[in-house]
């Protein structure tokens, strides 16, 4: 199983800065990955996918990069709607796995 | 607009059955493989099975294996998953998606497994 690591598992951040969230899985996925928000009570919403592209309806201020093993999600001036868990995904292969996941905290 | 319905959660006994289904619209659905994903209360997001395009090729994590069956209906657009011998860990919110060139998830039915 190919292993997907997050980091931080928590980050404290305020409205209006710069967040980088981290994922790196242990073995090459190409550029298969997608991050995700949730919501405690909701289905994880699709933010970006094959790394860096922005799924429609997702607000330009979140961003994906990478490829390979290390992978980015940043997200530029906070807003209020952002505080949430992050997570990241890969599927290059049929038995897709997660990362632990990113929560997101009011600093 | 692509959409992914599931239904058939609810509440069962240990031991007991459950038969979760998932229609599918807005795509060729019969071009897709589709998975099944799972997350138990505060807890991560995991994955359960995979099925392939054609229904021909099938997988399960070794948490579900015996227990669990997926099968597709491509003539009725709709993803299934049989799960048997149900045990209190199994209580989660199941989510069918698709994973490939786009991904596609559904909001997901619950499941409850308990006495």
């Amino acid at each position: 199983d190919i292993q997907m690591t997050q980091s931080p598992s928590t980050l404290s951040a305020s409205v209006g800065d710069r967040v980088t969230i981290t994922c790196r899985a242990s073995q090459s996925i190409s550029s298969w990955l997608a991050w995700y928000q949730q919501k405690p009570g909701k289905a994880p919403r699709l933010l970006i996918y094959k790394a860096s592209t922005l799924e429609s309806g997702v607000p330009s201020r979140f961003s994906g990069g990478g490829s390979g093993t290390e992978f980015t999600l940043t997200i530029n001036s906070l807003q209020p709607d952002d505080f949430a868990t992050y997570y990241c995904q890969q599927y290059s292969s049929y038995l897709v796995t997660f990362g632990g996941g990113t929560k997101v905290e009011i600093k | 607009e692509v959409q992914l319905v599931e239904s058939g959660g609810g509440l069962v006994q240990p031991g007991g059955s459950l038969r979760l289904s998932c229609a599918a619209s807005g795509f060729t659905f019969s071009s897709y493989a589709m998975s099944w994903v799972r997350q138990a209360p505060g807890k991560g997001l995991e994955w359960v099975s995979y099925i392939s395009s054609s229904g021909t090729t099938i997988y399960y994590a070794d948490s579900v294996m015996g227990r669990f069956t997926i099968s597709r209906d491509n003539a009725k657009n709709s993803l299934y998953l049989q799960m048997n011998s149900l045990r209190y860990e199994d209580t989660a919110i199941y989510y069918c998606a698709t994973f490939s060139s786009s991904v596609y998830w559904g909001q997901g039915t619950p499941v409850t497994v308990s006495s």
